[in-house]
């Protein structure tokens, strides 16, 4: 069966202090690798697309990367305002059509 | 600007009552999705449409039902049949579905029974 876990479940971190979050899969023909930010009370909000492993993305503090089995999302320096949770899924083609499975999620806390 | 409109923000639904929730997108994209959020869950799909007048069930389809008369428009209804019906509902849309195409989310709506 098709997963895709996030960890940790949650992540509080002082304001500048660097950390990743984790998205591991377990899917066979892995066409794509989705990182959104979902603020409370929110609809999620796109923040990157990784399509093979080894390919890395950056947007301000935040780098998502690839590999066979997992993504890493990296915070560097974070700041209050990134405090939201973070999703991640696995876009998928097999012999039953496409999926796009989601993660449980990794709340994130930024103390000032 | 462009995006996809959820409403209401909240709602509440009584013993044996059918609600339906609204979703409405400017993008001019082809397929449209319906996602449950629970706390602690990934988002699960519901149902989905590629093209106007045609929909597909998702993963928790059992008592909800959809429609897909405008590309702007898919309605949600949950249905009395749906015994678990208190979450978080998500709208979404892409270009078109099958492609790997991002997601645009709208604001969603908490559904909660009284």
């Amino acid at each position: 069966e098709d997963q895709v876990t996030q960890s940790p479940e949650a992540l509080r971190l002082q304001e500048g202090e660097s950390s990743s979050l984790n998205c591991s899969y377990t899917v066979s023909g892995l066409r794509g690798l989705f990182w959104y930010r979902q603020d409370p009370g929110k609809g999620p909000e796109f923040l990157f697309t990784l399509y093979s492993a080894g390919e890395e993305k950056e947007k301000e503090r935040l780098k998502a990367t690839l590999t066979k089995k997992e993504s890493f999302l990296h915070i560097t320096a974070p700041k209050p305002e990134d405090s939201a949770t973070y999703l991640c899924a696995a876009f998928l083609e097999g012999t039953s059509g496409s999926r796009l499975t989601f993660g449980e999620g990794t709340q994130l806390t930024v103390n000032p | 600007d462009g995006g996809i409109t959820q409403s209401p923000k909240y709602l509440f639904r009584k013993e044996g009552q059918n609600v339906t929730l609204s979703c409405e997108q400017n993008l001019n994209h082809d397929a449209m999705y319906w996602y449950r959020q629970d706390p602690g869950q990934g988002l699960r799909l519901i149902y989905y449409s590629q093209i106007v007048n045609d929909f597909q069930k998702g993963d928790i389809a059992e008592g909800y039902s959809v429609s897909r008369e405008k590309k702007e428009s898919f309605p949600l209804t949950v249905t009395s049949a749906q015994k678990n019906p208190t979450a978080f509902y998500l709208c979404a849309s892409s270009m078109y579905r099958g492609s790997g195409e991002k997601l645009f989310f709208g604001s969603g709506t908490q559904l909660s029974v009284l």
